[in-house]
């Protein structure tokens, strides 16, 4: 099946440290990839999708200065925290999919805590 | 996106079947009923996905009513690995998919 790969799993750092996560889709080519975010006990919220090649579209109340999203190819997705503080520490998911129906597939997650 | 509902949580025995049910009453002709379920600390898993007509796989089915304003998923015999909250999700042409607050089901031994 579809793999997405999501790197790193845990960060740990410093309050106003920027954080980058990397997501890839290893055996299939994602048109669009999604940024979603996490608090406990909480379900997913979506925060923006990316299209290859194309500017991120953040979903309200999201800060896109705050939350960069590179999407430079169609196996790759970036997204960094600048200057992290610890209102920032969540549990951040990826996915991607193809087009058409075909399903999202997600990562495993970056829980990330800023101290 | 159509919005779901459906219940916060439920139990089931182990070796029993789980019916878990979703009603997604404002689903419109082109959007598709998916289902995902996420363990403690991952990402959601795919399960399976749907537009009106059953769907089977190797681990469960997918019942969607002829009007198509709810569905059932259904593991057959449920394990204690299967627990996990399970979320039914309703997409359409825009691609993203939006999560509530999913059924938190509990296979109990």
């Amino acid at each position: 099946g579809a793999v997405v790969s999501q790197h790193p799993s845990r960060v740990i750092c410093k309050s106003g440290t920027s954080v980058k996560i990397e997501c890839r889709s290893l055996d299939f080519q994602a048109t669009t990839m999604f940024w979603y975010r996490q608090f406990p006990k909480q379900s997913l919220m979506l925060m923006a999708t990316s299209n290859e090649g194309s500017k991120a579209t953040y979903e309200q109340g999201v800060e896109k200065d705050k939350f960069l999203i590179n999407h430079a190819s169609l196996t790759l997705s970036t997204l960094t925290v600048t200057s992290a503080h610890p209102e920032d520490s969540s549990f951040y998911i990826c996915s991607a999919s193809s087009e058409g129906n075909q399903p999202q597939h997600f990562g495993d997650g970056t829980r990330l805590s800023i101290l | 996106d159509a919005k779901t509902t459906q219940p916060t949580s439920m139990d089931c025995a182990e070796g029993r079947a789980a019916n878990l049910p979703c009603n997604h009453s404002t689903i419109s002709g082109n959007e598709y009923v998916y289902w995902y379920r996420q363990i403690h600390s991952q990402g959601p898993q795919y399960i399976i996905h749907g537009l009106k007509n059953n769907e089977t796989n190797e681990m469960v089915s997918l019942i969607i009513t002829e009007d198509r304003k709810s569905s059932t998923l259904i593991l057959p015999h449920a394990t204690l690995r299967d627990t996990a909250v399970y979320y039914c999700i309703v997409r359409g042409n825009n691609n993203d998919m939006r999560f509530g607050a999913g059924t938190r089901l509990t296979v109990k031994p």
